[in-house]
């Protein structure tokens, strides 16, 4: 089944460890995104990717690094993790951005402690 | 700045009709769109507007007033699994989609 895949699903992580975070999608395209998403907030923007060997900062990239590899496969990495970055990881993907629909990996819940 | 505004939380009775509002502020428009995201889920696309007015998609259907920098997302013949957190999200002028905090739609019987 065509789609996006996230892994881990759940973690639970001591502070200050490094911890990278999978995203993997099958469809071709070319933009993929990196989000996180807490109580009472929208969706923020961590990192970008417009197209494989680029990437970009979002609104909330402090503390996260990405790469992209390829097409299929954009990591999310944590250096050193800390409590406040203790959230719902989603990933997603696009066909090639603008306004076109995007569509979400079923996220990874990381709580640092 | 960049926002958007939609109320926390509704509740409607199966089988009726809600009206979820959004207001958003953005530099640069470049669409509004929809999603659904049932408890523990991804968020999934319902809709996308670019021009004003109303585009209607079976049960549900989304309208656009770009002037008002106002959309609303009409839910008809409500149904339980309908409830869930509805998100709007404006794309700007960086192609940057930048999102609501949600509207939790409770359903009742």
């Amino acid at each position: 089944i065509a789609g996006i895949t996230q892994a881990p699903t759940s973690q639970i992580l001591a502070a200050g460890r490094r911890m990278t975070l999978r995203c993997t999608q099958d469809m071709r395209h070319n933009a993929m995104y990196w989000y996180r998403q807490d109580l009472g907030l929208g969706l923020r923007l961590i990192h970008y990717s417009n197209t494989a060997g680029t990437t970009g900062k979002g609104e909330v990239p402090d503390g996260y690094s990405v790469s992209r590899a390829n097409t299929d496969d954009f990591p999310l990495t944590l250096a050193s993790a800390v409590p406040s970055q203790t959230s719902v990881y989603f990933c997603a993907s696009s066909s090639e951005g603008g306004n076109t629909e995007a569509f979400f990996g079923q996220g990874t819940r990381l709580t640092v402690v | 700045g960049q926002n958007i505004d939609q109320p926390t939380e509704m509740t409607a009775t199966e089988g009726a009709i809600v009206q979820i509002n959004c207001t958003y502020q953005t530099s640069g428009f470049n669409g509004l769109f929809w999603y659904q995201q049932h408890a523990g889920e991804a968020p999934t696309f319902l809709s996308y507007n670019v021009l004003d007015g109303l585009e209607e998609k079976g049960r549900f259907s989304s309208f656009l007033s770009r002037s008002k920098g106002y959309s609303y997302l009409l839910l008809k013949e409500l149904q339980m699994k309908d409830s869930a957190s509805y998100l709007c999200a404006a794309m700007d002028s960086n192609y940057q989609l930048i999102w609501g905090a949600g509207t939790k739609l409770i359903i009742k019987p």
